[in-house]
């Protein structure tokens, strides 16, 4: 069975650069969580949509940071300008919509803001 | 509201050791209680998990007991091997949270041969 696919791997770009991270999740999951990771920070959750809709976006540290979830099986977050501080791993996640499920992780985008 | 703390690391122990890393929660409802690795350059992914009181979780060679009198959900294996050499996260989830996952701060393991 495929797994949560994120692209691209890596991305390297220039500060004020815009950045689109993108997330396929498991068909059939209904919860998709957007998270970054740094040594700093440790693993931080950004959003999570379920049924495609938004419900907490509080992690989105600031306006430059946009998530959209258009259908059940693509999401992409937005990082527009860019800056060197946001430079970090991110992972999209999936789940069903259940407590008891745990959450199925793609490989992340390692992203480098000069 | 609900919170994950784990033992601080990096923990290095030499192979074939005894591995004992900490967990405890706190939560309002009743929650589901996870153990993910991450291995440098992948995501996180699942270990084992337990979803209701006295459950014990396990794969590869890890246990967890779900312990509700102490809110403990501590990791252990028997005898540790350079392969095992990774990041650990303990985690929560009920549905008090909505479907959100809490995840403790991570566990850095290193095992020398």
């Amino acid at each position: 069975d495929a797994g949560v696919i994120q692209s691209p791997r890596h991305e390297v770009t220039e500060m004020g650069q815009e950045v689109t991270l993108r997330c396929k999740p498991i068909s059939g999951h209904n919860s998709l969580f957007w998270y970054r990771q740094t040594m700093m920070r440790g693993l931080e959750l950004l959003i999570y949509f379920n049924n495609n809709v938004p419900i907490d976006d509080s992690g989105m540290p600031e306006d430059r940071f946009s998530a959209k979830m258009p259908n059940a099986s693509f999401s992409t977050l937005k990082i527009q300008p860019s800056e060197p501080r946001d430079s970090a791993v991110y992972f999209c996640a999936s789940t069903l919509g259940d407590s008891n499920q745990p959450q199925h992780f793609g490989d992340g985008t390692r992203l480098s803001i000069l | 509201g609900n919170s994950v703390t784990q033992m601080e690391g990096p923990v290095t122990l030499s192979e074939e050791a005894f591995l004992t890393i900490n967990c405890t929660y706190t939560a309002t409802g009743y929650p589901s209680l996870f153990w993910y690795v991450q291995y440098p350059g992948e995501g996180l992914q699942l270990l084992l998990k337990a979803t209701k009181a006295d459950d014990k979780g396990s794969n590869k060679g890890f246990e967890a007991t779900y312990r509700k009198e102490t809110t403990s959900f501590h990791l252990e294996k028997g005898s540790v091997q350079v392969s095992d050499s990774a990041v650990y996260f303990c985690a929560l989830s009920d549905r008090t949270g909505g479907f959100k996952t809490i995840f403790g701060a991570g566990t850095r393991l290193f095992v020398k041969a």
